[in-house]
């Protein structure tokens, strides 16, 4: 089962611009997490936001979480191509359950 | 990050065969173990979480005697994929933590039913 929505499916942008990847949930969420995947590999995680944050830095991550509209947002600022990758958001409420994902493609 | 590390990488087996694959938590203790099923460019869908000496907990629409989860330690859970057919063929994955913290995440497995 799915809980979250992304947006969008898919980005591509050129290397230096900014990516934001939008994230939405359905129930309350004791935190919102953030993932990256290469193609056919594990997943990395990225960033860990409670549900009493607004925002959380991390290196060129920016995340914010807006739980009155159960919203999350993260930011990579000057992007690079080693930053191709899928993304997701996973809400946690004890467990992990994923957004659908957004693929980003950073070109040269 | 603490490492989890999944075995086999990737498994060929043929319609019928079972296939075990492993999970282990090297360097912490895993209260909690997931089990996630991706198929292409699709997300990772749930399909159960197992505590450490207790009974996993399946989610809706995932066969409990097909997707066999034990997990016997703190630092190991194994899925055995019982009597394989070709459209068990997919990407498993598994990620461990301890609760409260981030899941850390295994590489994944490739299963291919022929």
């Amino acid at each position: 089962s799915q809980q979250g929505e992304e947006d969008p499916q898919a980005l591509s942008i050129q290397e230096g611009e900014n990516a934001t990847m939008n994230c939405s949930y359905k129930t309350s969420i004791n935190n919102l997490q953030w993932y990256r995947q290469n193609s056919g590999r594990g997943l990395v995680h990225l960033i860990l936001i409670r549900s009493n944050e607004r925002e959380k830095h991390s290196g060129r991550l920016r995340v914010t979480l807006d739980t009155s509209k159960k919203s999350s947002s993260l930011l990579i600022t000057a992007s690079r191509a080693a930053d191709t990758a899928s993304y997701f958001c996973a809400t946690d409420r004890g467990k992990l359950i994923f957004g659908q994902g957004t693929e980003l493609s950073v070109k040269p | 990050g603490a490492v989890v590390s999944q075995h086999p990488s990737w498994v060929i087996c043929k319609s019928g065969t079972s296939v075990k694959i492993e999970c282990r938590s090297l360097d912490f203790q895993a209260t909690t173990m997931f089990w996630y099923r991706q198929f292409p460019k699709q997300s990772l869908m749930l399909m159960a979480t197992s505590n450490e000496g207790s009974k996993a907990t399946y989610e809706q629409g995932v066969e409990k005697d097909k997707f066999l989860i034990n997990h016997a330690s703190l630092t190991l859970s194994t899925l055995t994929v019982t009597s394989a057919h070709p459209e068990d063929s997919s990407f498993y994955i598994c990620s461990a933590r301890t609760e409260g913290t981030e899941a850390f995440f295994g590489q994944g497995t490739r299963l291919t039913v022929v």
